[in-house]
């Protein structure tokens, strides 16, 4: 399986200010995907990130409002920028794994006030 | 557009019964179909996958079923102990290749609580 750490794992965030996301993978993978779990939803898709390449978005969701960095094959980065309440959610960082297993982060939950 | 259902929303049961949660897609041209459970507080942790081109997997006291054709998928939970309680979520898996088939769609998951 694949090991996924993901930072902050928490935060508590002022209205207007911007957040960044970090995912890390113990291994080399091509895809990452980046979900969004609002309070007692479940997880809807944001983006998917490709080494080498700008991430795809999802409907409704735009690079503006949710900028993503793919530097290498074990890194990832989702920004949430001028945040409101509305953002207040568990942000998810998922890999494909052995067996076409899809594996997640344990996630980063946000707070806006 | 892939909708992914699943009854119930919550259950609540003794403690050593068995169990049995459903999932339910609109699209059967799915890939794969996976199962996972959601702690409170904490991220996903994979269960079970079933391809597409099988009908069953088994882990343990878990056994996951499918059925492509009718859009079906059953998780069965034998003997159920107090820390079976989570969330549980299934998810279709459109296609392969393309990064847009890879990602999941996600159904609103059965809320499990055993009790003691």
């Amino acid at each position: 399986s694949a090991v996924i750490s993901q930072k902050p794992s928490r935060d508590i965030c002022q209205r207007g200010t911007s957040l960044t996301i970090q995912c890390q993978v113990d291994s080399q993978v091509t895809m990452m995907f980046w979900y969004r779990q609002q309070p007692g939803q479940s997880l809807t898709l944001i983006a998917t990130a490709n080494q080498g390449s700008e991430a795809t978005y999802e409907s409704g969701f735009v690079i503006d409002k949710f900028p993503i960095s793919r530097p290498n094959l074990t890194f990832s980065t989702l920004t949430v920028s001028n945040m409101s309440p509305e953002d207040s959610s568990i942000y998810l960082c998922s890999v494909g794994g052995p067996g076409n297993t899809i594996y997640f982060g344990e996630g980063s939950w946000l707070t806006v006030v | 557009k892939q909708e992914v259902t699943q009854i119930p929303a919550a259950l609540s049961v003794p403690e050593g019964e068995n169990l049995v949660l459903n999932c339910s897609f609109t699209d059967s041209a799915i890939y794969n179909l996976q199962w996972f459970r959601q702690d409170p507080g904490k991220g996903l942790t994979s269960l079970l996958l079933i391809q597409s081109s099988q009908r069953e997997q088994t882990s343990g006291r878990l056994n996951a079923s499918l059925d492509k054709s009718s859009g079906r998928s059953t998780l069965y939970i034998a003997a159920s102990q107090p820390g079976d309680s989570a969330t549980y979520l299934c998810a279709v898996r459109q296609g392969r290749g393309h990064q847009g088939a890879q990602k999941l769609v996600f159904g609103q998951g059965t809320r499990l609580t055993i009790n003691p």
